[in-house]
């Protein structure tokens, strides 16, 4: 069965603090990673993807890659308290399906 | 204005009944997927379809049901063989390869009375 992995929090972060979510994954072929970010009670909405080894930036989301270690972040600069929801980790495995993570609680303190 | 509608937003079921959830897509995406989400966990895919008239058991496709008629329309039954039915269920798409991002529909709360 093929995996992906977050430690499900919460984690609590001052406001303008870094935020660092982590996510392993077992399928060595899964190719493309996203970030999602879900509200409670709502459905869950897209961050980031990232498909290449190292960094990819936007905002003030950072995704990092490491395929080697089946290992990829995501740094929230700046954390707001509207940053407060729970982020899921998404990998895709095989042609059409996608394994998501339990999803890491992120709390921003004022 | 592009994007995935399910409904109803609520859906409550009593015992021995068969429901259906719907969705619908405008973003002319040929991939179909339609989840389950408990609390505190992730998802989890029951069924999904790649085009027009084929869709593909997931992970827990028991005691639920799909058709695939139209590109834009991918709805979900949930069978009275579904034991314990009570979840967010959440309907996504993609253009068509796993490579490519998936969208969200707003989702569908299923509660057993």
């Amino acid at each position: 069965q093929k995996e992906v992995e977050q430690n499900s929090g919460p984690l609590s972060v001052p406001e303008g603090a870094i935020a660092s979510l982590n996510c392993t994954y077992s399928d060595r072929g899964s190719q493309s990673f996203f970030w999602y970010r879900q509200y409670s009670g709502k459905s869950p909405e897209l961050i980031m993807f990232i498909y290449s080894n190292g960094d990819k930036e936007d905002g003030r989301f950072t995704a990092q890659l490491n395929k080697a270690s089946q290992y990829v972040s995501l740094l929230i600069r700046d954390s707001q308290p509207s940053d407060s929801a729970t982020y899921l980790c998404a990998v895709t495995s095989g042609t059409y399906k996608y394994i998501f993570g339990t999803g890491t609680r992120l709390k921003v303190l004022a | 204005d592009g994007g995935i509608t399910q409904s109803p937003k609520y859906l409550f079921r009593k015992e021995g009944q068969n429901v259906t959830l719907s969705c619908e897509q405008n973003l002319n995406h040929d991939a179909m997927y339609w989840y389950r989400q408990d609390p505190g966990q992730g998802l989890r895919l029951i069924y999904y379809s790649q085009i027009v008239n084929d869709f593909q058991k997931g992970d827990i496709a028991e005691g639920y049901s799909v058709s695939r008629e139209k590109k834009e329309s991918f709805p979900l039954t949930v069978t009275s063989a579904q034991k314990n039915p009570t979840a967010f269920y959440l309907c996504a798409s993609s253009i068509g390869l796993a490579r490519e991002t998936q969208y969200f529909g707003p989702g569908t709360r299923l509660l057993v009375l």
